[in-house]
């Protein structure tokens, strides 16, 4: 069974501070890496993906790979209150089945 | 910005009652995707669909469940003969061809059956 792992939290961190999100997931063959958002009673939303080692940075957001030791982060700089969500971890390996985690719940206290 | 939209925003059906949820995938998109959310659990993938023909499917996508792209604009998902365990959010997402890891989710579908 191939899975994607992530402390559901909640994460808490004060505005202004760095987040950081973890997830490792347990298929070798994972070759697209996913960080999502989702408040509560919405849809996913897309903040970034990678696919190689390394880092990959979009605005206030850094995506960090490892594929050898299976591992995805997310760093949030800046946190503000707005970035109080849910944040998925998904992982696919070729072809289009997308595996979720259960996300883990992120608060920034204002 | 274009959207994905879907329709009913909330569906209530009898156990043993077929439904069909429908979604408007972006309007140059040609791969679209269905996924469901049991409450509080993760999302799951439910399906791939390209060039009229299913590209992928889960394990959960058994023969109760059908997809159609019925005209050129909607793209629907049949569930037959629904069961309580079917209750769920049901997202649609599409992607262009060129930027497939770019998925974008509608709003969903809450399915209650009862």
């Amino acid at each position: 069974q191939k899975e994607v792992e992530q402390n559901s939290g909640p994460l808490s961190v004060p505005e202004g501070a760095i987040a950081s999100l973890n997830c490792t997931y347990s298929d070798r063959g994972s070759q697209s890496f996913f960080w999502y958002r989702q408040y509560s009673g919405k849809s996913p939303e897309l903040i970034m993906f990678i696919y190689s080692n390394g880092d990959k940075e979009d605005g206030r957001f850094t995506a960090q790979l490892n594929k050898a030791s299976q591992y995805v982060s997310l760093l949030i700089r800046d946190s503000q209150p707005s970035d109080s969500a849910t944040y998925l971890c998904a992982v696919r390996a070729g072809g289009f089945k997308t595996i979720f985690g259960a996300g883990t719940r992120l608060f920034v206290k204002a | 910005e274009p959207e994905v939209t879907q329709t009913p925003s909330h569906q209530v059906t009898q156990m043993g009652q077929e439904v069909i949820l429908r979604c408007v995938p972006i309007s140059n998109h040609l791969y679209f995707y269905w996924y469901r959310q049991i409450l509080g659990q993760k999302v799951e993938f439910l399906v791939s669909f390209y060039n009229n023909e299913i590209s992928e499917k889960s394990e959960i996508f058994d023969d109760q469940f059908s997809v159609e792209r019925p005209d050129g604009s909607n793209f629907t998902l049949k569930i037959r003969s629904t069961k309580l365990e079917d209750s769920a959010m049901y997202f649609c997402a599409s992607s262009d061809r060129t930027k497939l890891n770019e998925q974008f989710f509608g709003p969903g579908t809450r399915l209650t059956v009862l």
